[in-house]
């Protein structure tokens, strides 16, 4: 089965601490990315990566740090750097070919609380 | 970038059919409209995507008219599960890339009996 996979599903950290979010996809996509969703608004995209050991600044990038060591798997660390960082944490890839290559594939996303 | 409008919330009733517009005035020549849906603490899925004319699948079509100006979901005899928020994106993702795709806060479809 094909898909994208986050863990853990709710995610409580202490103000202050750097947190790990997980992201792994086995669908062999080239490009992955971050989103951040806060209540009753849409998705801000935080980082993207194109490809291996390469990735891009979104727009609210601030506070956040990635790495993209393997193809499968793209890690984003909310740093104690990050205001306000309780929020909905989406990923999401893309790549393919034929009409996928047109489509973001999002995983069920993972829910940060930050007190 | 394309800026879009939708509705911010819509109500209907099971079995009805929904038409949900979005508006897009600056839409480039290279763009495609694409609708996800999402459903409360979960990720937004694909659910149609077109270019022109009307594109059909197995749970919604796509109307756009010839100037592409506007674009309009329709949801067939729409069930309670159908509760969701439908987001419009239009871009060209093949040369600028998903991220250049933005997601507003999208229209808030509520189903009832």
């Amino acid at each position: 089965d094909g898909g994208i996979t986050q863990s853990p599903k709710y995610l409580f950290r202490k103000e202050g601490q750097n947190v790990t979010l997980s992201c792994e996809q086995n669908l062999n996509h080239d490009a992955m990315y971050w989103y951040r969703q806060d209540p009753g608004q849409g998705l801000r995209l935080i980082y993207y990566s194109q490809i291996v050991n390469d990735f891009q600044k979104g727009d609210i990038a601030e506070g956040y740090s990635v790495s993209r060591e393997k193809k499968e798997s793209f890690p984003l660390t909310v740093t104690s750097a990050q205001k306000n960082p309780t929020a909905f944490y989406l990923c999401a890839s893309s790549g393919g070919s034929g009409t996928s290559r047109r489509k973001q594939y999002f995983g069920p996303g993972t829910r940060l609380t930050v007190t | 970038l394309a800026k879009t409008t939708q509705p911010i919330s819509m109500d209907s009733y099971e079995g009805q059919e929904v038409n949900i517009t979005c508006s897009h005035n600056n839409i480039a020549t290279n763009d495609y409209i694409t609708w996800y849906q999402q459903f409360p603490s979960q990720g937004p899925r694909f659910i149609i995507q077109g270019y022109k004319t009307k594109v059909t699948n197995e749970v919604a079509s796509l109307f756009i008219p010839a100037d592409r100006k506007s674009s309009t979901l329709s949801l067939p005899r729409v069930s309670l599960s159908d509760t969701a928020v439908y987001y419009c994106l239009v871009g060209d993702f093949m040369n600028t890339g998903f991220q250049k795709l933005v997601f507003g806060t999208g229209t808030r479809l509520l189903v009832s009996p």
